[in-house]
């Protein structure tokens, strides 16, 4: 069965330094990744993903991941923290093996980033 | 784009009373799905249909808990009779898939918060 693992609960970082949530993950097959971020009542927002191709990959916002097989780890990354990141952010993995009825999407428990003055 | 809708946005009921909540997806996305979101924890996939056909359900409560998608539009998820575990934020996803594999990312509504007392 698939699984993703965030080990830290919550990220403290200071405004202009750079930050990383971690994320490590297991599947049968070839790994689809993904960062969702949820600010509170609000649904979750996507960041971007791994499917394929380049290591290193670019989203929204200025954040970006490093797919890295051999640790089975996608490590979300900004160069520069703002306050208003501040929020829940979601690892997620689907296998791309089809198992029984299709190949759901599996979230982490989050972590919650605080990007302080 | 009109994002994903889903009301109410709260809803408080007594246990052993019934609810439903209701999704509307974004126009021409053929995948739908219902999660539930406990405090604390990433959400998880209760149901997953494509177009107007459930493609999984194995982790839907199906003693209370029911869905249906008709016309492969809107779709709502009811739960009869609530538990006092059934206490979570309800999200409504949905995605451009129209194969068994799934890699797009999913577009989140801001969910409905039940509380069951």
């Amino acid at each position: 069965a698939q699984s993703v693992a965030q080990p830290e609960d919550q990220v403290n970082v200071a405004e202009g330094n750079p930050l990383t949530v971690k994320c490590t993950y297991s599947v049968s097959g070839n790994p689809y990744l993904f960062w969702y971020v949820q600010y509170p009542n609000r649904g979750l927002q996507f960041l971007l993903k791994y499917i394929t191709g380049d290591n290193l990959v670019k989203g929204s916002y200025g954040f970006e991941a490093e797919f890295n097989k051999s640790q089975t780890s996608f490590h979300l990354k900004k160069p520069s923290a703002l306050v208003s990141d501040s929020a829940l952010y979601f690892c997620a993995v689907r296998d791309g093996v089809l198992t029984g009825g299709g190949n759901k999407l599996t979230f982490g428990t989050g972590t919650q980033l605080k990007v302080e003055l | 784009e009109a994002g994903v809708a889903q009301s109410p946005r709260y809803k408080i009921i007594e246990k052993r009373q019934s609810v439903a909540f209701w999704c509307n997806p974004i126009s021409g996305h053929a995948t739908l799905y219902w999660y539930q979101q406990i405090l604390g924890q990433g959400p998880k996939l209760l149901i997953q249909f494509q177009n107007n056909g459930v493609v999984d359900d194995s982790q839907l409560p199906k003693d209370r808990f029911s869905a249906e998608r008709l016309k492969g539009v809107d779709s709502t998820l009811k739960i009869q009779p609530a538990k006092l575990e059934d206490s979570a934020v309800y999200l409504c996803a949905s995605s451009l898939e129209r194969g068994k594999i799934s890699y797009n990312e999913q577009f989140f509504g801001p969910g409905t918060r039940l509380t069951v007392l």
